[in-house]
């Protein structure tokens, strides 16, 4: 089965750039798209189709994938930035595959 | 903006099974997909399949087929998700999330407690 693997946390001072990745066997050859989650709350889509931003996503969320790993950039990264985020790509074998999740600490 | 309305929390009995309900609140699934995911304790996202209400077409990933049915009723905007044979693994918050391009709107999440 298709995996996609993160790392487990990354930290940040508020107000510099986190790049979050997430690997997988050939990933840029499929879309990838990242959700942010905090504590007690449903995920939300932060960027679909590798780069492509949900109406209401802040600009400094940008995204970009390429050979087999996907980056999430925060830029100016804010303390409401914290949570989980999730890359998720689609498999034709596996369907819906998510990463194994990074957390990210604003401090 | 359409959201999704899932049913209440559940305590279920190991062995029996659990039927979540997702409803379309302001607007109706049109020809979306509606997909489930869930998420154990403390841990990540797993989707387990996927239903497009305006085709009749349903789907699960191979670690629960067998197990879960998704079926979905037009006539009032609902999706349902039905796991079978629950065991204390399957304790997790199981989200219902519309389709298009990628997750866009999520429901806010219904816990099911597997216990004896």
């Amino acid at each position: 089965s298709y995996e996609l693997t993160q790392p487990p946390s990354v930290s940040v001072s508020p107000g510099q750039t986190a790049n979050i990745t997430c690997s997988g066997d050939k990933l840029g050859d499929k879309y990838a798209c990242w959700y942010h989650q905090k504590p007690g709350q449903s995920p939300v889509l932060v960027i679909y189709k590798d780069d492509k931003r949900p109406s209401g996503i802040p600009e400094r969320f940008s995204g970009s994938n390429s050979g087999n790993t996907a980056t999430l950039t925060i830029s100016g990264t804010q303390v409401i930035d914290e949570g989980d985020y999730y890359c998720q790509a689609w498999d034709s074998s596996s369907f819906y595959v998510f990463g194994t999740g990074t957390t990210v600490t604003v401090l | 903006q359409v959201q999704l309305v899932q049913s209440g929390a559940e305590v279920k009995k190991p062995g029996s099974s659990v039927k979540v309900a997702c409803k379309a609140s302001g607007g109706t699934f049109n020809n979306h997909a509606i997909n489930w995911v869930r998420q154990g304790p403390g841990q990540g996202l797993e989707w387990m399949g996927t239903a497009i209400p305006a085709y009749g077409i349903a789907n699960s990933a191979p670690k629960f087929q067998g197990r879960v049915t998704i079926t979905a009723d037009k006539s009032t905007s609902t999706v349902y998700m039905e796991l079978s044979g629950l065991r204390s693994e399957d304790t997790a918050t199981y989200y219902c999330a519309r389709e298009f391009d990628a997750l866009d709107i999520w429901g806010q999440g219904t816990l099911v407690i597997v216990s004896s």
